[in-house]
């Protein structure tokens, strides 16, 4: 089925530890995003793209890093994991203006840091 | 303090009844406002999309209402479903950025 995928779905990690989060999407979006959900919180933009090549930071980006190189899939990486990244993380992807096209999200990655 | 405020922040509601979930906001210049729904280990997905000169658009039993002069938005659930159970997201959009509301997570019991 065409949309966003992440995987994986679930992981638990120890303090220090790094470790990527993929996403994949097949609809040829431009925009792609990631996401923090935390309890009693609105989702939380940490790193966008506007296509291939292309990243920049948004409101959440300590701690994470990521690149584009192709249209198709957008790796956020954690470079050194802590407690405070426990979270469920987003991929989001969209037609060009995600503000005017809205998103198309993946189910999420559950990432527990102990 | 998050621009975007949603109430209640739970509520629970016999299959059948009707609800309505309230989304204030204070972003400006004001583009879009979204409702999501997300369902449990699920990410969102788009509900509607309402702009500045609309006031109402329905989809299915999912009827929202936007006031851009009080910068107030409603999502009404009309004969709710088991299925409706789930967290309802209000985005609301300049013309750089989305605000992500906290939620309201809706529970209906049969």
């Amino acid at each position: 089925n065409a949309g966003v995928t992440q995987t994986p779905k679930f992981q638990v990690l120890k303090t220090g530890q790094s470790m990527t989060l993929q996403c994949a999407q097949d609809m040829n979006h431009e925009y792609m995003s990631w996401y923090r959900q935390d309890p009693g919180m609105g989702l939380r933009l940490i790193h966008y793209s506007v296509g291939a090549g292309i990243t920049d930071q948004g409101e959440v980006p300590n701690g994470y890093n990521v690149s584009r190189s192709t249209t198709e899939d957008f790796p956020l990486r954690l470079l050194s994991a802590a407690p405070s990244q426990t979270s469920v993380y987003f991929c989001a992807s969209s037609y060009r203006g995600h503000y005017n096209y809205g998103y198309t999200f993946g189910s999420g990655t559950r990432l527990t840091v102990v | 303090k998050n621009q975007v405020e949603q109430s209640p922040q739970s509520l629970i509601i016999l299959e059948g009844k009707n609800c309505t979930l309230q989304c204030n906001y204070t972003v400006s210049p004001f583009s879009n406002l979204r409702w999501y729904k997300q369902d449990t280990g699920r990410g969102p997905v788009s509900l509607t999309i309402m702009t500045f000169s609309e006031n109402t658009k329905s989809n299915g039993r999912y009827t929202a209402t936007l006031d851009a002069d009080t910068k107030q938005s409603s999502l009404h659930i009309t004969a709710s479903q088991l299925s409706d159970s789930a967290s309802y997201i209000c985005v609301v959009s300049d013309n750089n950025d989305m605000r992500f509301g906290a939620g309201t997570r809706l529970t209906v019991k049969p």
